[in-house]
């Protein structure tokens, strides 16, 4: 079965580094996600991706926070310049159709010292 | 309201037992309605979709109640690796397509 991957699995960055999270989706879908997820907490949206753009977006996803689609298959995060409280796991996700289950990667673990 | 709400839990039940779970979302234009189960530190996997109509999948059932604004998962014979956090997750309405989910209610099945 179709699986959506990320990499890497673990990320550990000082505060204020960039860093660059990474998803390959399902290869046949066209709609992308971010989420978070910090220890403890609920799933949370960050933002959707269709069509080469963003959709919509949260207030977690303030200007520090891009996302790129540079090669068709590809599906990155960045966050410019890291703070303490990007620790969480971020989990891509994405679907065919709108309306449809969402899968999602088995997600990378940020950590920010 | 929060958008959707869920009991935290813990629920703590033998093997064997019924469990039921209960949510409610705010927005009555959702679209999509979904269970997913999540294990400690792992990514959500999705359970069952749920439908109007009600839905069943071997020991696991669905319901969904629209005039209500209400979901409900009902698990039978309930097994050890049943042990999770279930997640009521609402698919709004709009182009974005974005899920909006709830806390969780964290399930233990106890020998």
């Amino acid at each position: 079965e179709p699986e959506v991957t990320q990499t890497p699995s673990h990320q550990v960055t000082q505060m204020g580094q960039e860093v660059i999270l990474r998803c390959v989706p399902i290869s046949n879908h066209l709609y992308f996600y971010w989420y978070r997820q910090i220890l403890g907490q609920k799933v949370e949206f960050l933002v959707s991706f269709y069509n080469n753009e963003i959709s919509e977006k949260s207030e977690i996803f303030d200007d520090q926070f891009s996302v790129e689609r540079p090669d068709g298959s590809n599906f990155t995060l960045k966050i410019r310049s890291t703070k303490l409280e990007d620790s969480a796991m971020y989990f891509c996700a994405s679907t065919l159709l709108g309306n449809q289950p969402q899968h999602f990667g088995d997600g990378t673990r940020l950590s920010i010292l | 309201r929060k958008e959707v709400e869920q009991d935290p839990g813990p629920f703590n039940v033998p093997e064997g037992a019924t469990v039921a779970f209960n949510c409610t979302y705010s927005n009555s234009a959702s679209q999509s309605f979904f269970w997913y189960r999540q294990d400690c530190r792992k990514e959500p996997k999705l359970l069952m979709s749920v439908y109007s109509s009600g839905n069943e999948d071997g020991r696991f059932t669905a319901q969904l109640n629209r005039a209500s604004q209400y979901i409900s998962l009902l698990i039978r014979d309930s097994k050890l690796s049943d042990s999770a956090t279930y997640l009521c997750v609402v698919n709004n309405a709009g182009n974005n397509r974005k899920l909006i989910w709830g806390l969780g209610t964290s399930l233990a099945v106890n020998p």
